[in-house]
């Protein structure tokens, strides 16, 4: 198993530049989230997903869109990119909202 | 908002000696978990308190859950250099489904070889 896979590990943007950061999980899990993390700050949810064709809205989900059309994959989009979204982004799943596995992380810098 | 707190911010002990963190939370939950996150990666569950459990044991680690005071609090003993990474508490994040966490700031353990 290969647990949660993010892609890429790293990426840098210009201001207004859009991308997807890719999410992917093999163990499952009806229960998706991503959060990104800031120093000092710990880790803030911006959009969860409870299974396929689900999501919705977390603490900061502001310039981000997410969709779920299969029990697998959970994408990030970000629409047009800001410097104030630099920050290392993680995906997590689990089983009914238990215990969250976590990918390995996407550090993105927005110049 | 944050729900979890946890203190202190960091913390620097010698490999041998016990290592306690703090966390304070705000509503009333039905469970807490504590994650660690080794430096520059994701983080990983160490253990789940029930809010009608006091105390759990795993391994080294110990956790305590006072539901009146809303803290808990996690104990790692006879620390390893190992041990070195950042901890976080989580609570159930009921602004939606309670499928999801909310992450304290957490507390940067350095354990000194």
């Amino acid at each position: 198993n290969a647990g949660v896979t993010q892609t890429p590990k790293f990426q840098v943007l210009k201001t207004g530049q859009s991308m997807t950061l890719q999410c992917a999980q093999d163990m499952n899990h009806e229960y998706m989230s991503w959060y990104r993390q800031d120093p000092g700050m710990g880790l803030r949810l911006i959009h969860y997903s409870v299974g396929a064709g689900i999501t919705d809205q977390g603490e900061v989900p502001n310039g981000y869109n997410v969709s779920r059309s299969t029990t697998e994959d959970f994408p990030l989009r970000l629409l047009s990119a800001a410097p104030s979204q630099t920050s290392v982004y993680f995906c997590a799943s689990s089983y009914m909202g238990v215990e969250q596995f976590f990918g390995p992380g996407t550090r993105l810098t927005v110049l | 908002s944050q729900q979890g707190e946890e203190d202190p911010q960091a913390l620097s002990i010698q490999e041998g000696e016990n290592a306690t963190m703090n966390c304070s939370y705000k509503t009333s939950i039905n469970n807490l978990q504590w994650y660690r996150q080794n430096s520059g990666r994701g983080l990983v569950h160490l253990i789940l308190i029930r809010s009608n459990e006091r105390e759990k044991h795993s391994g080294r680690l110990r956790v305590t859950l006072d539901t009146s005071k809303k803290s808990s609090s996690l104990l790692i003993t006879a620390s390893r250099a190992a041990d070195t990474a950042s901890y976080f508490c989580a609570t159930p994040y009921y602004g939606g489904s309670q499928g999801n966490l909310i992450f304290g700031k957490g507390t940067k353990l350095s354990v000194k070889p």
